[in-house]
């Protein structure tokens, strides 16, 4: 099974400002990544696939970097909307379908 | 547009069994492979189960096999996941999702808990 670990656990940041998220693979999973976006009591949402890629509708302030093991998703520039917790997953290698354990943006 | 709607979710024993449903509209069903994904309160997402768009192929996690199965029914647009042998660590939100490796549209989950 491929673990993904994600860094930081939380990071405090204000809006304007430039976010930065890791999530590293235990092995890897080449460009099989993807990001969502999960906001309290609501259901996650796809942000970016294939680790680059960003789905139908997501704003271009969001991109993914990365490729085997290690992949960043840049928030250019925080909106207030956008305070949420972050997840990587990966696709590679399944079953299982893996998802890191989140990463939470904070005001 | 795609709304995916689960229900049957409650509270439920441990040892006892629950089956959620999932409608789904806004696309052709029998198109698409479906998931069901878990989260237990206050906790990171699970992916649980996939059934192929024409059922031919199904996995499951570890922490699930053997005890709950997932089907669905093309001309009913709806996908079912039957739960059986619930444990207390079965407690989560469970969603319907739409995507073949990546989640692409989710449902806004149903509540199954599980306790005595």
């Amino acid at each position: 099974e491929i673990v993904l670990t994600q860094s930081p656990v939380t990071v405090s940041l204000s809006p304007g400002e430039r976010a930065t998220l890791s999530c590293r693979a235990s092995q890897g999973v080449t460009t099989y990544l993807a990001w969502y976006q999960q906001k309290p009591g609501q259901a996650p949402r796809l942000l970016i696939y294939d680790a680059s890629t960003r789905a139908s509708g997501i704003p271009a302030r969001f991109s993914g970097s990365g490729s085997g093991t290690d992949f960043t998703l840049t928030i250019s520039s925080l909106e207030p909307e956008d305070f949420a917790v972050y997840y990587c997953q990966q696709r590679n290698n399944w079953p299982p379908f893996t998802f890191g354990p989140g990463t939470r943006v904070d005001i | 547009q795609v709304q995916l709607v689960e229900s049957g979710g409650g509270v439920v024993q441990p040892g006892r069994s629950l089956r959620l449903s999932c409608a789904a509209s806004g696309f052709t069903f029998s198109n698409y492979a479906m998931h069901w994904v878990r989260q237990a309160p206050g906790k990171g997402l699970e992916w649980v189960a996939v059934i192929w768009n024409d059922g031919s192929n199904k996995y499951y996690s570890d922490s699930v096999k053997g005890r709950f199965t997932i089907s669905r029914d093309n001309s009913k647009n709806t996908l079912y996941l039957q739960m059986n042998s619930l444990r207390a660590e079965d407690t989560a939100v469970y969603y319907c999702v739409r995507g073949h490796g990546y989640f692409e549209d989710w449902g806004q989950g149903t509540l199954v808990t599980v306790s005595s």
